[in-house]
């Protein structure tokens, strides 16, 4: 099955920038996506990348690169309210249209 | 307004019971599927469904059982063979012809067994 990394934490200041990075098994791969996720709550949808390159929304970009096997989620001027698990997720549409995530990344925004 | 609805949010059972979690969409979505959520790691798939009467397993099945008699609704069971069942029980779908796999979730399900 799809294996996919990312860092277990990150700390960072309001105002900053944050980079999350993901690794990812090519094979079968159809598309990146990217959830925020508040503790006790649902995920929600951030991000999706099909094509290489930077997709940009808002304070939120996501950068795929498919040969590579590697995305990143790029958060801008953080917030407190930007505390939060961000999940990873791989898309295999050939096996069951399936979304494989990662372990999370956990960000905690200080003042 | 279009969503997915799971219940109870909130659960507790005794060790050796089942217990049966709901879930519902309005989505008119094909695909349904079940996460499980441990605290402070990712999503694990139970089961999956893409189509009424059919199911498969995800990367955790045992323990637990499903069925899909309706385009709408996709039940879990958590049964007493479960070995560790208190965790957060995520419901999902989505529209198998959209150009995108993208998952909607409910708002889940904690499951605490006492």
């Amino acid at each position: 099955g799809q294996n996919i990394d990312q860092p277990t934490e990150m700390t960072a200041t309001e105002g900053a920038i944050v980079q999350i990075n993901c690794t990812y098994q090519t094979s079968g791969f159809n598309g990146l996506f990217w959830y925020q996720q508040h503790a006790g709550e649902a995920p929600t949808f951030l991000s999706y990348n099909v094509l290489d390159g930077l997709e940009e929304k808002g304070r939120f970009s996501s950068f795929l690169s498919r040969s590579k096997g590697y995305s990143y989620l790029l958060l801008k001027e953080l917030q407190m309210k930007d505390s939060a698990s961000y999940l990873c997720a791989s898309w295999v549409k050939a096996a069951g249209n399936k979304l494989t995530f990662g372990g999370g990344t956990r960000v905690l925004v200080k003042p | 307004d279009g969503g997915i609805t799971q219940s109870p949010k909130y659960l507790f059972r005794k060790e050796g019971q089942n217990v049966t979690l709901s879930c519902e969409q309005n989505l008119n979505h094909d695909a349904m599927y079940w996460y499980r959520q441990d605290p402070g790691q990712g999503l694990r798939l139970i089961y999956y469904s893409q189509i009424v009467n059919d199911f498969q397993k995800g990367d955790i099945a045992e323990g637990y059982s499903v069925s899909r008699e309706k385009k709408e609704s996709f039940p879990l069971t958590v049964t007493s063979a479960q070995k560790n069942p208190t965790a957060f029980y995520l419901c999902a779908s989505s529209n198998l012809g959209a150009d995108t796999g993208e998952l909607f979730f409910g708002e889940g399900s904690r499951l605490t067994v006492l």
